[in-house]
């Protein structure tokens, strides 16, 4: 099974500034990975697939790079609204999440 | 519009069975694949398995093979997750979700709102 770990586990923000999350595979995924945002009490939405495609009605603020093992998840001008947990997936050999990355609004 | 309406929190006793639904609207249900995402109190996203309502290929995660049972009937457009015997490790939020790409899983790009499990003595 494919582990994806995800760092750091919590990411402490000011507005306006820019949140780089990371997550890594442990062999290649090629670019079969997918962002997910989580708000509380809520389900997750699908932000970013094919490591880098934002999906239908996701802001231009949130952008995605990467291949083979390691990932990110870019948020520029972080907003209030930003504050969730962001997990990775990948879709290359079966389906596996990481364990998710908490961003916080200082 | 894309709908994915499960049913109700439950709560349940320890070898008990349980199925919970999840009533798809909005689009072509037997074209895409549709699953199913634990979250346990506090804790991350798990995988459990999908099935194509167009043939029934279903597929399981690792974890949940024989564990539980994922079902869909496309005359009514529901997907169903089944347990035949609970456990308190069950106790968790269960996400229903759609496959964004008709031809495997990949990722999902329609969720719905989760059906709390609470598996308690």
């Amino acid at each position: 099974e494919i582990l994806l770990t995800q760092s750091p586990a919590t990411l402490s923000v000011s507005p306006g500034e820019r949140a780089t999350l990371s997550c890594r595979a442990s062999q290649s995924v090629n670019n079969n990975v997918a962002w997910y945002q989580q708000k509380p009490d809520q389900a997750p939405r699908l932000l970013i697939h094919g490591a880098s495609t934002r999906a239908t009605g996701i802001p231009a603020r949130f952008g995605g790079s990467g291949s083979g093992t390691e990932f990110t998840l870019t948020i520029n001008s972080l907003q209030s609204e930003d504050s969730a947990v962001y997990y990775c997936q990948q879709y290359n050999t079966r389906l596996t999440f990481g364990g998710g990355t908490k961003v916080e609004i200082k | 519009e894309v709908q994915l309406v499960q049913s109700g929190a439950e709560v349940k006793k320890p070898g008990e069975s349980l199925n919970i639904s999840c009533k798809a609207s909005g689009y072509n249900f037997i074209h895409y694949w549709i699953g199913w995402v634990r979250q346990r109190p506090g804790r991350g996203l798990e995988w459990m398995g999908i099935i194509y309502p167009g043939d029934s290929d279903t597929r399981y995660g690792p974890s949940f093979q024989g564990q539980v049972t994922i079902s869909a009937d496309k005359s009514v457009t529901a997907a169903w997750l089944q347990w035949s015997s609970l456990r308190a490790s069950d106790t968790a939020m269960y996400y229903c979700v759609r496959g964004a790409v008709a031809v495997d899983p990949r990722y999902f790009d329609f969720w719905g709102h989760g059906t709390l499990v609470t598996v308690s003595s």
